[in-house]
C-alpha cells in the first residue's frame, strides 16, 4: 500500500489550534474507523495520542482530539503549548491484516 | 508500568542476517500482540509486522517489503519478541520500534526505545 498523505508541516502560535490532515483512499482510512496518530519528539519513541478515530488514551490531554471524513482523518490540536511541538504520524488498518503510515507531519509552535 | 525494551541492533554488512530482541515487562506478554516498526534515518514510520498472542493463533503478518525475508516469533515464557531479519539489504537500515499492538484493533500503544540498525560495508 502506499503511505498517507499528510501536509510536511504545519505551524501555529500558542493558544491557537492547529489541524493535522491524513488523506488516504477508500481501502484504507475510507473503509475503517480504526485510524491511529502519533506524537514523536526529536530522538524519542512514538506516543499514541488517539486511537480508533477519535479515542485519548488515558494521560493525553484532552487538548487533542480527533475525527474523519471520508477518505481523510484529521488531528486537532486546540490551546497550542510549546510542548506539543513535535512530528505527528497517522496510521491506518489497510485490509489483508496489514497497517499504514503517513509520512508525518513536523508541528512548528511560534 | 509497561516497559518495551529492544537489544540486538548494530552494524551488519548486505545479505547477512541479525536477530533483535524485544523484552517485555509490566503486562501479561501472551495476552497480546507484538508487532515491530521501523524509522529509517530522517524517514518516517513503517510498519514491518506482528506477531499474535496464542489465543488468537501466535500467527504472523508482514510489510511487504520484508516478508519472506523478516520472521517475528515470541517467546511468552521469558516475555521476549523477537525479529529475525535475513538477506539484509541497505534499505533495511533504520531503528527498529518494538510496539505492543491490539490486534484486530490494529494500534500500538506502548512503544519500546529503539535499537539501530545499519546495513553497510
Amino acid at each position: 500500500q502506499s503511505a498517507l498523505t499528510q501536509p510536511a508541516s504545519v505551524s501555529g502560535s500558542p493558544g491557537q489550534s492547529i489541524t493535522i490532515s491524513c488523506t488516504g483512499t477508500s481501502s484504507d482510512v475510507g473503509s475503517y474507523n480504526l485510524v491511529s496518530w502519533y506524537q514523536q519528539h526529536p530522538g524519542k519513541a512514538p506516543k499514541l495520542m488517539i486511537y480508533e478515530v477519535s479515542k485519548r488514551p488515558s494521560g493525553v490531554s484532552n487538548r487533542f482530539s480527533g475525527s474523519k471524513s471520508g477518505n481523510t482523518a484529521s488531528l486537532t490540536i486546540s490551546g497550542l503549548q510549546a510542548e506539543d511541538e513535535a512530528d505527528y504520524y497517522c496510521c491506518s488498518y489497510a485490509g489483508s491484516s496489514s497497517v499504514v503510515f503517513g509520512g508525518g507531519t513536523k508541528l512548528t509552535v511560534l | 508500568e509497561v516497559q518495551l525494551v529492544e537489544s540486538g541492533g548494530g552494524l551488519v554488512q548486505p545479505g547477512r542476517s541479525l536477530r533483535l530482541s524485544c523484552t517485555a515487562s509490566g503486562f501479561t506478554f501472551g495476552d497480546y500482540a507484538m508487532s515491530w516498526v521501523r524509522q529509517a534515518p530522517g524517514k518516517g514510520l513503517e510498519w514491518v509486522g506482528f506477531i499474535r498472542s496464542k489465543a488468537y493463533g501466535g500467527t504472523t503478518e508482514y510489510a511487504a517489503s520484508v516478508k519472506g525475508r523478516f520472521t517475528i516469533s515470541r517467546d511468552d515464557s521469558k516475555s521476549i519478541a523477537y525479529l529475525q531479519m535475513n538477506s539484509l539489504k541497505t534499505e533495511d537500515t533504520a531503528v527498529y520500534y518494538c510496539t505492543r499492538v491490539l490486534v484486530y484493533r490494529y494500534y500500538f500503544d506502548y512503544w519500546g526505545q529503539g535499537t539501530l540498525v545499519t546495513v553497510s560495508s
